[in-house]
């Protein structure tokens, strides 16, 4: 079965700070793993989307990680603003459909 | 890009009745779509794909007869949620696949849809 988690649940940190959201997926025959930012009552945000072939992807302060031999993704945030408080959904794709993970919720405080 | 639009944002109905939500790929041909489902503090399930002229398949627990989808043509696909009950308030949110030589196998989210059965 294919089943996706994310570690940790919840996460809150003060302000400026590095953090690390960790994502793992029990089935490495991936097509793409894609990192989504979802705000309360909103649909969701494409942040990252990573190709089985790469190792990485970087945007401003995100950047996303892949090791599909051993099932894990990270997604690191640097310097973390209040305006990053959200839940933070990790997403793979096998052919056409998308297993996601529970998510993070990540709150910054100011 | 390509884009995906859904609607309605939001929808309040009465326990009971039956509502639509539809699902249009704007701006390109999209021969699968997926619906998924999201309740409160918890992530998104898919509940069904839906193909362009054929039924859709249903994921494990999703009763068909109760979220009738649509799939007529190929930049629409319409979710009814009949005879809603109160259980049935959650976020649905549609996807689309665009597959092509230059796309590759992309997915595009519509806005999401919030229901709320009274």
């Amino acid at each position: 079965k294919q089943e996706v988690t994310q570690i940790p649940a919840a996460l809150s940190v003060p302000e400026g700070e590095n953090l690390v959201l960790n994502c793992s997926f029990t089935d490495s025959a991936i097509y793409n793993l894609q990192w989504f930012r979802q705000d309360p009552g909103k649909g969701l945000t494409s942040l990252l989307l990573i190709q089985s072939s790469q190792r990485e992807q970087t945007s401003g302060r995100l950047n996303a990680s892949l090791d599909k031999s051993s099932g894990r993704s990270t997604l690191y945030i640097a310097a973390s603003q209040p305006g990053d408080s959200a839940t933070y959904l990790c997403a793979v794709q096998y052919g056409n459909k998308l297993v996601f993970g529970a998510g993070t919720i990540l709150r910054v405080k100011s | 890009g390509a884009v995906v639009s859904q609607h309605p944002s939001w929808v309040i109905c009465k326990s009971g009745t039956s509502v639509k939500i539809e699902c249009r790929s704007l701006d390109f041909q999209a021969t699968t779509m997926f619906w998924y489902r999201q309740f409160p503090k918890q992530s998104l399930m898919l509940m069904a794909t839906s193909n362009e002229g054929s039924k859709a398949t249903y994921e494990q627990g999703v009763e068909k007869d109760k979220f009738l989808i649509n799939h007529a043509s190929l930049t629409l696909s319409t979710l009814t949620v009949t005879s809603a009950h109160p259980e049935d308030s959650s976020f649905y949110i549609c996807s689309a696949s665009l597959t092509g030589r230059y796309s590759g196998n992309t997915i595009y989210f519509g806005e999401g849809s919030w229901l709320t059965v009274v």
